[in-house]
């Protein structure tokens, strides 16, 4: 069975930083595409980051761009420095159909970050 | 960037009634060189993640129940629920994975009526 569990969020003041993890079982890692997508407290999804399967193409909505830095080894993860209160929301880590298809197949339950002072 | 806009916002369809939503992106999401429309759609309950419903525009996911269908080519495409259920009540979403950034709509809430 596919899991995606996502842990490292948080309560952090404005211009600080966190790092958020996702930890991926049930499939071959390496062989898909990964993703990022928030959603703030009673909003909609929107696409964060993404990354391909080789970790070799990494892609970002313009709102994070520069700020925030996708990654991965065996976990996914995403770095996020000089944070807003506008990027409190629920982040969920997000699996790819193939090695660089960005429609998601599989999430995890999400993790909290608040910025907040 | 691709804008996406669903509508209607909101909808109330009565059970066992049809649920038709719509999608319209900013530029076309059809790639001629493998004819596929990269359009994704995704239902999401309360407190839950989103599921993926629909891919390629029209391609239902495995274990999606056959009352969901997609449909649409270029930059208009809807999903469309025939007989609704009522565990069928959630917010859906459109999403186009043909270029970066990889935006969703704005979501459409349906409701039982």
């Amino acid at each position: 069975e596919v899991q995606l569990l996502e842990s490292g969020g948080g309560l952090v003041q404005p211009g600080g930083s966190l790092r958020l993890s996702c930890a991926a079982s049930g499939f071959t890692f390496s062989s898909y595409a990964m993703g990022w997508v928030r959603q703030a407290p009673g909003k909609g999804l929107e696409w964060v980051s993404g990354i391909s399967s080789s970790g070799g193409s990494t892609y970002y909505a313009d709102s994070v761009k520069g700020r925030f830095t996708i990654s991965k080894d065996n976990t996914l993860y995403l770095q996020m420095n000089g944070l807003r209160a506008e990027d409190t929301a629920i982040y969920y880590c997000a699996k790819g159909r193939g090695s660089s298809s960005y429609y998601f197949d599989c999430w995890g339950q999400g993790t909290l970050v608040t910025v907040s002072s | 960037d691709i804008v996406m806009t669903q509508s209607p916002d909101s909808l109330a369809v009565s059970l066992g009634e049809r649920a038709t939503i719509n999608c319209k992106s900013s530029q076309s999401v059809y790639y001629s060189a493998n004819s596929k429309n990269y359009l994704a759609w995704y239902q999401q309950k309360p407190r839950q993640p989103p599921k993926l419903l629909i891919y390629w525009a029209s391609t239902r996911e495995s274990g999606v129940p056959e009352r969901f269908s997609g449909s649409g080519s270029g930059t208009d495409f809807t999903l469309t629920i025939t007989s609704l259920q009522a565990e069928d009540v959630a917010v859906y979403y459109c999403q186009q994975y043909y270029d970066t950034p990889f935006s969703f709509g704005q979501g459409t809430r349906l409701e039982i009526k």
